[in-house]
């Protein structure tokens, strides 16, 4: 049973243009929901997170918006750069849990100049 | 600023040997942990340590054994390797010491293991 799910495999946007990858959840237990980023050959890097009590949280480029009753978020990137083009992953926890994550399956971005 | 260390970066094994990845941080991070990765199904949680000479089952811990013997590492054993363990492996870190619980995870660089 897949808690978290990226229901796109792969996204590729124009330099410049808005990226928008979203991902959906089932487990009404997760409160803290994070996005990595994973170029090819290294580990995933975190890239942004938010808390259950909030619906939107910023970091330059980077905005992740949390939809509680859809159960629903997603990244959006603004404006997107050809260094952007990585695989994404959705990630979420109980925040009691020791920071165990439960992944989605990536989104492929390809961000083309 | 090594981070996150995995040794081997890529092991070839045959069916029913055994091997034992190791993740070595210098963060002096409490909680370690053992992901794959297989493609169309994320990362999933092998098993995890919340501190040194405790471990824990994640996700998808048969076939797997770990051991935390030192705070800095957490190796992943395979006893009796099988074509389904063929996968990337990574290892990661977190304190949770800093505050609220961020589920920030550093990780490693991952380890390639092909079982024939």
């Amino acid at each position: 049973d897949q808690q978290v799910k990226q229901n796109s495999p792969s996204l590729s946007v124009q330099e410049g243009r808005i990226s928008i990858l979203n991902c959906d959840y089932t487990n009404s237990m997760f409160d803290y929901f994070l996005w990595y980023k994973k170029y090819p050959a290294e580990g995933p890097t975190f890239l942004i997170s938010i808390s259950s009590i909030k619906d939107k949280n910023e970091d330059g480029r980077f905005t992740v918006f949390l939809n509680k009753s859809a159960k629903h978020l997603s990244l959006h990137i603004v404006p997107s750069q050809p260094g952007d083009s990585a695989v994404y992953f959705c990630a979420a926890s109980v925040e009691t849990s020791g920071s165990r994550l439960t992944f989605g399956e990536g989104t492929q971005l390809t961000v083309n100049p | 600023n090594a981070g996150v260390t995995q040794t081997p970066k890529f092991r070839v094994l045959k069916t029913g040997q055994s091997m034992t990845l190791l993740c070595a941080q210098d963060m002096n991070h409490e909680y370690m942990y053992w992901y794959r990765q297989d493609p169309g199904m994320g990362l999933r949680l092998i098993h995890y340590s919340v501190g040194e000479g405790t471990t824990a089952k994640g996700e998808v811990p048969d076939g797997y054994n770990v051991s935390r013997l030192k705070k800095q590492n957490f190796l992943l054993g395979l006893e009796s390797a099988a074509p389904s363990q063929t996968s990337v492996y990574f290892c990661a870190s977190s304190d949770p010491r800093g505050g609220a619980n961020t589920g920030e995870l550093f990780f490693g660089e991952g380890s390639r293991l092909t079982v024939l």
